[in-house]
């Protein structure tokens, strides 16, 4: 099956810098990578996909990207604020809905 | 707006009980899913569903049943609850068309002593 990978496992940034979380899979037959935001209590919540015929995709201060051939995606935060502040999940969905998780990134934003 | 509904928000039960979580979703979806999620682990997934009666093994489903009895509603059971099943679990539902957004419940973090 699918294996996602997900680095780093914590990340502080002071408000306003960019903030980079990167993911890894191996089945090369995953076409979906959503990423989901996780706030403190609360449940994940969707900010961002992209399918496998897509490089790039942005939407205000958040952009993914993915690199089929290396197997890898990235989720991109710009201009960061306090409220940005989470545990950020990204996946590979493979063979009709099943999601494969990253082990979480936890984002810090210092104001 | 899609609402995911879990049973209870908090449980504490002893070693050995059996223990029924609940979810239930508004919105027609056809597939349903329960995860447990661990610091530092991500969300792995026990059990999923695409259609009533159906269930399919997640990463780990050892120790777990689930039942799809009704289309809105997807049970996960712990036959014989342990101290390592301890645990957040999270119930998703997704339409079954191609890949989409999957809508978490609220989860019910289980504490068995």
């Amino acid at each position: 099956g699918e294996n996602v990978e997900q680095h780093p496992s914590t990340l502080s940034v002071q408000e306003g810098d960019s903030a980079v979380i990167k993911c890894t899979y191996s089945d090369s037959a995953s076409n979906y990578f959503p990423w989901y935001k996780q706030e403190l209590g609360k449940r994940p919540q969707l900010i961002i996909d992209i399918r496998s015929n897509v490089g790039e995709k942005k939407d205000q201060r958040i952009a993914v990207t993915l690199n089929k051939t290396a197997k890898h995606f990235s989720l991109h935060i710009t201009e960061t604020q306090p409220e940005d502040s989470a545990v950020y999940f990204c996946a590979g969905v493979y063979n009709f809905n099943k999601f494969y998780f990253g082990s979480g990134t936890k984002l810090n934003v210092k104001p | 707006d899609v609402k995911v509904t879990q049973s209870s928000r908090y449980l504490v039960k002893r070693t050995g009980e059996k223990v029924f979580l609940e979810c239930v979703q508004d919105m027609d979806h056809e597939n349903m899913f329960w995860y447990r999620q661990d610091p530092g682990l991500g969300l792995r997934l026990i059990y999923f569903s695409y259609d009533v009666k159906m269930k399919e093994k997640g990463d780990i489903p050892e120790g777990y049943s689930v039942s799809r009895e009704k289309k809105e509603r997807f049970s996960l059971i712990l036959e014989s609850a342990s101290t390592n099943q301890t645990s957040m679990y999270l119930c998703a539902s997704s339409p079954r068309t191609g890949a989409n957004e999957q809508y978490f419940g609220p989860g019910t973090r289980l504490t068995v002593t």
